[in-house]
């Protein structure tokens, strides 16, 4: 069966430090990643998405950027936090009938 | 433009009391509404998929049904265990992801 996996589940970062969250996925193969980011009052966002290697969509314009160096890994990476980069972070992989398997997210906090 | 509404915001139940939650879209040629579940400090879990109006499904106590302008997901004598976030989405454009809505939360109380 297919799991996926997706650390830390929270974080506290200062403003202007790195990022790095990572998802892997099990069971599957060539799976559609994406990375999605849910605010307080706000719908899930989405930030980036992958239908393969070297194949990243950038959804929002902003100071975050994505790479899958293997086919079952996605990271989701920042040269420096911002405030208002806050929020709940999360990992899903789908197939071609855009079915979505989330990971468990990561609480991302910049203070 | 928001492309996928729902409403309520939120809505309290009394257990038993049955209700509908309401997912409004405007994108044309809908290839999917999905309707997810999410707990508190968890990732969304799916629930359905329908595809073309007048389809229905259910699952327990939970029935979703699509017209060509929206969809509704009824609960039937909620329980405390069914309180959560409920998200509809539709896919994008280029049908390569999910755009989803700002959810409604539900809460049923004993």
């Amino acid at each position: 069966s297919q799991t996926i996996h997706q650390w830390p589940a929270t974080l506290v970062q200062p403003v202007g430090s790195p990022l790095s969250l990572e998802c892997t996925v099990e069971g599957t193969s060539n799976p559609n990643l994406y990375w999605y980011r849910q605010a307080a009052g706000r719908g899930l966002q989405l930030l980036f998405y992958s239908i393969g290697i070297d194949q990243i969509s950038s959804e929002v314009p902003q100071n975050l950027s994505a790479s899958r160096p293997q086919d079952r890994q996605f990271i989701l990476s920042s040269k420096k936090l911002l405030l208002s980069d806050s929020g709940f972070y999360l990992c899903a992989w789908g197939d071609r009938t855009l079915v979505h398997t989330f990971g468990s997210g990561t609480r991302l906090t910049v203070v | 433009e928001d492309q996928v509404t729902q409403s309520p915001e939120a809505l309290r139940l009394q257990e038993g009391e049955s209700s509908s939650l309401n997912c409004s879209y405007t994108v044309s040629g809908l290839r999917g509404l999905f309707w997810y579940r999410q707990d508190p400090g968890k990732g969304p879990e799916f629930l359905f998929t329908l595809y073309s109006a007048g389809e229905e499904k259910e699952k327990e106590r939970l029935k979703a049904t699509l017209t060509k302008k929206e969809s509704f997901l009824h609960i039937t004598a909620p329980k405390p265990e069914d309180s959560a976030t409920y998200l509809c989405a539709v896919p994008n454009q280029a049908g390569t992801a999910l755009i989803f809505g700002k959810g409604t939360t539900l809460s049923v109380s004993s």
